[in-house]
């Protein structure tokens, strides 16, 4: 089983501030490589798929790059309503989920 | 508008049954592979099984292999979870989710609201 490990636990910062996380694959996953966030009560939104793509109607201050091993989704600015836990996930084998990402507010 | 809505969660005695249900609606249910992903209380996700959208086509995870078997209707645009054997490890919120694929780069592309299933004597 491929075990995805995300990196920071959390992380606090303020808004307008640009926000790093980190994903990394125990073995090669390509770029077969998604990543989710989700707010408390609320199902996971898909905000990059493809490692690198954007989902239909999520902003231009989400990005995400990176291939086989290492991935890393960015926001370039922080808005209020980006405060959530984030997950990376793999297809490569069957799919598997990062612990997640909590972003809270500084 | 995608719709996916969950039913049937309920407290259930460990070494029970139950049956989950996801009604799909806004798209053609059978161009799509399904999934259930489920949720501890305060936990990650977690990945528990998939249907392939014509072929039937099934897998699981390690954790409810045996004990879970994942269905769907086609005709009436609806997946099914039935759970067996259940554990308290098995509480959780329980998601049905679409598998979007562009260029053989698969996700999740919409989710359902989630429906809670708690395991407790």
């Amino acid at each position: 089983e491929i075990v995805l490990t995300q990196s920071p636990a959390t992380l606090s910062l303020s808004p307008g501030e640009r926000a790093t996380l980190s994903c990394r694959a125990s073995q090669s996953v390509s770029d077969f490589l998604a990543w989710y966030q989700q707010k408390p009560g609320q199902a996971p939104r898909l905000l990059i798929y493809g490692a690198s793509n954007r989902a239909t109607g999520i902003p231009a201050r989400f990005s995400g790059s990176g291939s086989g091993t290492d991935f890393t989704l960015t926001i370039s600015s922080l808005e209020p309503e980006d405060f959530a836990v984030y997950y990376c996930q793999q297809r490569s084998s069957w799919w598997t989920f990062g612990q997640g990402t909590k972003v809270e507010i500084k | 508008e995608v719709q996916l809505v969950e039913s049937g969660g309920d407290l259930v005695q460990p070494g029970g049954s139950l049956r989950l249900s996801c009604a799909a609606s806004g798209f053609i249910f059978t161009d799509y592979n399904m999934n259930w992903v489920r949720q501890a209380p305060g936990k990650g996700l977690e990945w528990v099984s998939y249907i392939h959208s014509t072929t039937t086509t099934t897998y699981y995870a390690d954790s409810v292999k045996g004990r879970f078997t994942i269905s769907r209707d086609n005709a009436k645009n609806s997946l099914s979870l039935q759970m067996n054997s259940l554990r308290a490890e098995d509480t959780a919120v329980y998601y049905c989710a679409r598998e979007y694929c562009s260029g053989g780069r698969c996700s999740f592309d919409y989710w359902g609201q989630g429906i809670l299933v708690t395991v407790s004597s």
